[in-house]
């Protein structure tokens, strides 16, 4: 079966380093994204990995290891607007998205 | 990054009635478009795959009768609630996506309530 599975919450502290972890299992492989989703709105795109290694994107990086069905969003100089839930999606054979529940990020000043 | 749209943003029906709500991607041709709900702190629910000019694909569990989906150009695609009741009240959420690099870009959702 396909099974996503990350933190239900995480919190940390304005300014701060945080790294949301992501393991994955899927039929097929193509890449996998990073969604932000404030509470009440639609996912917005972060980041999107097909080969192993770091992505860097300004404050985010988003990293991925194929062989191990693993990958993290590393957070720098946290914000309280970077509060939010963060979704880890991978993409199967067919080219879908699969989608978990996501970690919820809590910043506290 | 490209833009999609959806209308309407947020609706209030009463039960039995239909709701259309319209995904529109406004500076892309997109081949395929996706229709999600989420219910509150629940995770997105693929409901349906949709490309341009073919029937949409439905998720196991989905009622095709119920949601009507109709993908009839490359900039539109309209997700049809018909006979709606109170637990079809959820968050529907639109995204779209052109060929490679397969990156979904998200409409900013319509919050339907029925009463």
């Amino acid at each position: 079966g396909q099974n996503i599975d990350q933190p239900t919450e995480m919190t940390a502290t304005e300014g701060a380093i945080v790294q949301i972890n992501c393991t994955y299992q899927t039929s097929g492989f193509n890449g996998l994204f990073w969604y932000q989703q404030h509470a009440g709105e639609a996912p917005t795109f972060l980041s999107y990995n097909v080969l192993d290694g770091l992505e860097e994107k300004g404050r985010f990086s988003s990293f991925l290891s194929r062989s191990k069905g693993y990958s993290y969003l590393l957070l720098k100089e946290l914000q309280m607007k970077d509060s939010a839930s963060y979704l880890c999606a991978p993409m199967d054979s067919n080219y879908q998205l699969i989608w978990g529940a996501g970690t919820k990020l809590i910043i506290k000043p | 990054g490209a833009v999609v749209s959806q209308h309407p943003s947020w609706v209030i029906c009463k039960s039995g009635t239909s709701v259309k709500i319209e995904c529109r991607s406004l500076d892309f041709q997109a081949t395929t478009m996706f229709w999600y709900r989420q219910f509150p702190k629940q995770s997105l629910m693929l409901m349906a795959t949709s490309n341009e000019g073919s029937k949409a694909t439905y998720e196991q569990g989905v009622e095709k009768d119920k949601f009507l989906i109709n993908h009839a150009s490359l900039t539109l695609s309209t997700l049809t609630v018909t006979s709606a009741h109170p637990e079809d009240s959820s968050f529907y959420i639109c995204s779209a996506r052109d060929t490679e690099p397969y990156e979904q870009y998200f409409g900013p959702g319509t919050r339907l309530t029925v009463t």
